[in-house]
């Protein structure tokens, strides 16, 4: 299996500063297709997870802009541009390329 | 829109069994493999089973192969987890998901006596 790892574990962040989280896979994530399916999910306190980019730097439907991935191969990078008080959670990178899916430990995200 | 719905959790001792269901809707299920995601409490991902859409082909993960049977029904857009044998190390909320993109609200499940 794919092993994913994240970092940091904690983010603490004033709002309006930015925050990055960074994730890498085991093994490349480009797909025989051509794509890289790394997705990142937030996961609000008492939430189920939700996509905010998948494709590595696709923004899913509805997700603000201040969200941005980007990255290729092993090495990927979520950042937000300002951090809000709603953007407090737990955030997961996520590889779909190999079955099966996989995810980051989770960094957690939290208002100084 | 899409909408994913479980329900079957509940509170069971070590060494019984539980029935998760998982009702789909917005979305031609019987044209797309569906999977189970569990979380321990205060714990990250771990990914469970998938099925193919006819159901043909299945997997699971180590720590649940030969206790768990995922299935489904797509006359009634519904994904079942059949677990047994349960363990404490089973005690989580079963999310299931679609794509990777929609994640249904969750069913909780603890294995305790």
């Amino acid at each position: 299996d794919i092993v994913m790892t994240q970092t940091p574990l904690s983010s603490p962040v004033t709002l309006g500063q930015p925050a990055s989280i960074s994730c890498r896979s085991s093994q490349s994530l480009v797909h025989s297709d051509g794509n890289t399916y790394l997705s990142w999910l937030q996961q609000r306190p008492g939430q189920p997870p939700r996509l905010l980019i998948y494709k590595i730097s696709n923004r899913f439907s509805g997700v603000p802009d201040r969200f941005s991935g980007s990255g290729a191969g092993t090495d990927f990078t979520l950042k937000i541009s300002r951090v809000e008080a709603e953007d407090v959670g737990v955030y997961y990178c996520m590889q779909a390329t190999q079955f099966p899916w996989t995810f980051g430990q989770g960094t957690k995200v939290e208002i100084k | 829109e899409v909408q994913l719905v479980e329900s079957g959790g509940g509170l069971v001792q070590p060494g019984g069994s539980l029935r998760l269901s998982c009702s789909a809707s917005g979305f031609t299920f019987s044209s797309y493999a569906m999977h189970w995601v569990r979380q321990a409490p205060g714990k990250g991902l771990e990914y469970v089973s998938a099925i193919s859409s006819n159901g043909g082909s299945t997997y699971y993960a180590d720590s649940v192969k030969g206790r768990f049977t995922i299935s489904r029904d797509n006359s009634k857009n519904t994904l079942y987890l059949q677990m047994s044998s349960l363990r404490a190390e089973d005690t989580a909320v079963y999310y299931c998901v679609f794509l990777g993109v929609h994640w249904g609200q969750g069913t909780l499940v603890t294995v305790s006596s």
